[in-house]
């Protein structure tokens, strides 16, 4: 959905370096996913946030990932010292508060390591 | 616990005949069902959710979908395909016992052909 703003479409990293990416909610929307697709497989939940909160990251990695969704700004998941693994497609979607609420995706942003 | 499973990793099926994408559900509560189409390089979009009520959902570009509670299924109709249908579809579960996690089955690729 156009309305969710994820920023860069593509990042290419050298093995070590630090990756972040961007995503901007839906206007009205305070709640953010970021889901992970690696080649072959379907969607993997890492984290669930609002503005300040981490509200579920059950399925964020125990090292070298982190999220944040500050009170100004886009939601930033930043993966430190990346290896090829993390090579992948990574999705934001938002949401208005909850559970029923359907997600807006946006276009993705894609992990090359080198 | 949730999952999702979607038995098939394709569907063919000719334009002009209906379609069928199975998926099935396993929660501990009550489930919030979806469907999401993804088609090359881009993100998700929503199709269609069953949240309660009448079990025959319809959503957008002409497909349906019907919770059948026994079965633990909500599989994916359409009663005439078109070539442009083909892509990725997704489908999806929160359960209401559980936390905010969206759980995606693995995605069943709809190829339409002419």
């Amino acid at each position: 959905n156009a309305g969710v703003m994820q920023n860069p479409r593509h990042l290419v990293r050298r093995r070590g370096q630090e990756a972040r990416l961007r995503c901007s909610p839906m206007k009205g929307h305070s709640h953010v996913y970021w889901y992970r697709q690696l080649p072959e497989e379907g969607l993997k939940f890492m984290v669930y946030l609002q503005k300040e909160n981490i509200i579920d990251e059950s399925g964020m990695p125990k090292e070298r990932f982190s999220a944040e969704f500050p009170k100004e700004g886009p939601s930033i998941l930043r993966i430190q010292q990346v290896v090829r693994g993390d090579s992948a497609a990574y999705f934001c979607a938002s949401v208005v508060t909850g559970r029923e609420a359907e997600a807006f995706f946006g276009q993705g942003t894609r992990l090359t390591v080198v | 616990a949730q999952s999702v499973a979607q038995p098939e990793d394709q569907v063919n099926v000719a334009e002009g005949n209906p379609l069928t994408v199975k998926c099935t559900y396993s929660v501990s509560g009550n489930p919030y069902l979806f469907w999401y189409v993804q088609y090359p390089n881009r993100g998700l979009q929503f199709l269609l959710k069953y949240i309660t009520g009448d079990n025959l959902v319809k959503g957008s570009y002409g497909f349906e979908a019907e919770f059948n509670k026994s079965q633990t299924s909500f599989h994916l109709k359409k009663p005439s395909a078109l070539v442009s249908d083909s892509a990725l579809y997704f489908c999806a579960v929160r359960d209401t016992n559980s936390g905010y996690a969206l759980n995606f089955g693995k995605g069943t690729s709809l190829l339409v052909t002419p």
